[in-house]
């Protein structure tokens, strides 16, 4: 089975400070994504990444970064966090191209204040 | 505008009963389509993909169909049971550039 995981179930941070969500996954992916999702705006990508040290903007880049510096780590830092990131973080890997099956993780939520 | 809509944003129903939830979308050109689940605290888990040319998919008591004339998907649940209760996720795959359109989701509750 695929397996996706997320450093932190739930993280408390105040505005302004600076924060890492991780993601690791253990089947070779080639493929990583970040998404964040609220309640009536469905999903929403931030970025993603194809390769090692590779990465692509989402939809919803601002505020945001990524580092991909080993295939099966995808991390997302928010260089300054604001009360309007405060959301549900969702990492997501696949096989091959993009657009094939994704496999989600449990997801991180975060609460800035 | 979102390009894929989902209706009902929520629905309750008892334990047993059937329900059918809908998508449209107006993304195009279209690849395929899947259908997630997400249980509460956890990331969404696919539950059916259908490419252009199928019309339905099942998977158990889960039962997809599309009709990519009208731009329009169903996902129906049969004998409902309480381990439905989740939210149902629409994403459409753009052809030719793995662009991933998502719904906003439904949320259904069943009910002993």
């Amino acid at each position: 089975d695929v397996k996706v995981t997320q450093s932190s179930r739930y993280l408390v941070k105040r505005t302004g400070e600076k924060v890492f969500l991780e993601c690791v996954q253990d089947m070779d992916h080639e493929n990583m994504f970040w998404y964040r999702q609220d309640p009536g705006l469905g999903l929403r990508l931030i970025y993603f990444s194809y390769d090692v040290k590779m990465k692509e903007k989402g939809d919803i880049p601002e505020g945001y970064s990524v580092s991909r510096e080993k295939k099966e780590r995808f991390s997302l830092i928010l260089e300054s966090a604001s009360t309007n990131q405060t959301s549900m973080y969702l990492c997501a890997s696949s096989p091959g191209t993009p657009g094939n099956e994704q496999f989600f993780g449990p997801g991180t939520r975060l609460t800035v204040l | 505008k979102n390009q894929v809509e989902q209706s009902p944003q929520s629905l309750i129903i008892l334990e047993g009963k059937n329900c059918t939830l809908q998508c449209n979308y107006t993304v195009s050109p279209f690849s395929n389509l899947r259908w997630y689940k997400q249980d509460t605290g956890r990331g969404p888990v696919s539950l059916t993909i259908m490419t252009f040319s199928e019309n339905t998919k099942s998977n158990g008591r889960y039962t997809a169909t599309l009709d990519a004339d009208t731009k329009q998907s169903s996902l129906h649940i049969t004998a409902s049971q309480l381990s439905d209760s989740a939210s149902y996720i629409c994403v459409v795959i753009v052809y030719n550039n793995n662009d991933m359109r998502f719904g906003a989701g439904t949320r259904l509750t069943v009910k002993p």
